[in-house]
């Protein structure tokens, strides 16, 4: 079946710190991933995706690259601000009439001090 | 425009009440879903509805009910609360045309079974 693995957190950075959450998942055929990111007291709000090899996506300074050959999606900011102090899911799923019908990671917290 | 509305926010049970969770979209979503979120775990699906009068089991339906009223509301139901179902659910919809990728989230209910 499928599944997902991120980094052991919880993260602690310094504002302006460079940023990475790792994520490798394990998935039959071509998935599509995704990161969401939950705030404090909110759901989940898709941060951005990628649905094939070597796609880079990319949101509010996050960037993340679908690396086939490693199964790894992981999550990078060059310079973190209190505001982006998080939980960060990476997620997959099959496509077509499965997107609803993600398979998550256990999330990673963040937390930006400034 | 509210998005996806969950009610209660809170509740706590004892062992053996129901109760049931509802949800509500305003985008005209056809596909809805249900998922808890346990610490270390992401969130796992309970059960989906992938159009008005359909609806499918997801990863852990057991001791779940869902009910698709209509094309905006999909309900959750759970017949006799146990405590192993204390956690914080999600409802999603999924969006459709550009953004049929995207799940958009309510903000949660957190369920406690004493």
């Amino acid at each position: 079946g499928n599944s997902v693995t991120q980094m052991e957190g919880p993260v602690t950075l310094s504002e302006e710190a460079f940023l990475t959450i790792n994520c490798t998942y394990t998935a039959t055929g071509y998935p599509s991933l995704f990161w969401y990111v939950q705030y404090p007291g909110e759901g989940l709000q898709l941060l951005l995706k990628a649905t094939k090899a070597d796609d880079k996506g990319s949101n509010k300074g996050f960037e993340a690259t679908y690396r086939k050959e490693t199964t790894s999606f992981h999550l990078e900011k060059g310079s973190v601000q209190v505001s982006d102090s998080a939980v960060y899911f990476c997620a997959l799923s099959q496509g077509g009439t499965s997107y609803g019908k993600l398979t998550f990671g256990q999330g990673t917290i963040l937390t930006v001090h400034p | 425009n509210a998005g996806v509305t969950q009610t209660p926010k809170f509740q706590v049970l004892k062992t053996g009440q129901s109760m049931t969770l509802q949800c509500a979209q305003d985008m005209n979503h056809n596909s809805m879903y249900w998922y808890r979120q346990d610490p270390g775990m992401g969130l796992r699906l309970i059960y989906y509805s992938a159009s008005e009068g359909t609806t499918d089991k997801g990863e852990v339906p057991n001791g779940y009910n869902v009910s698709r009223l209509n094309k905006r509301e999909f309900s959750l139901r759970l017949e006799s609360a146990a405590p192993s179902q204390t956690s914080v659910y999600f409802c999603a919809s999924r969006g459709t045309g550009p953004t049929n990728e995207k799940l958009f989230f309510g903000s949660g209910t957190q369920l406690s079974v004493l």
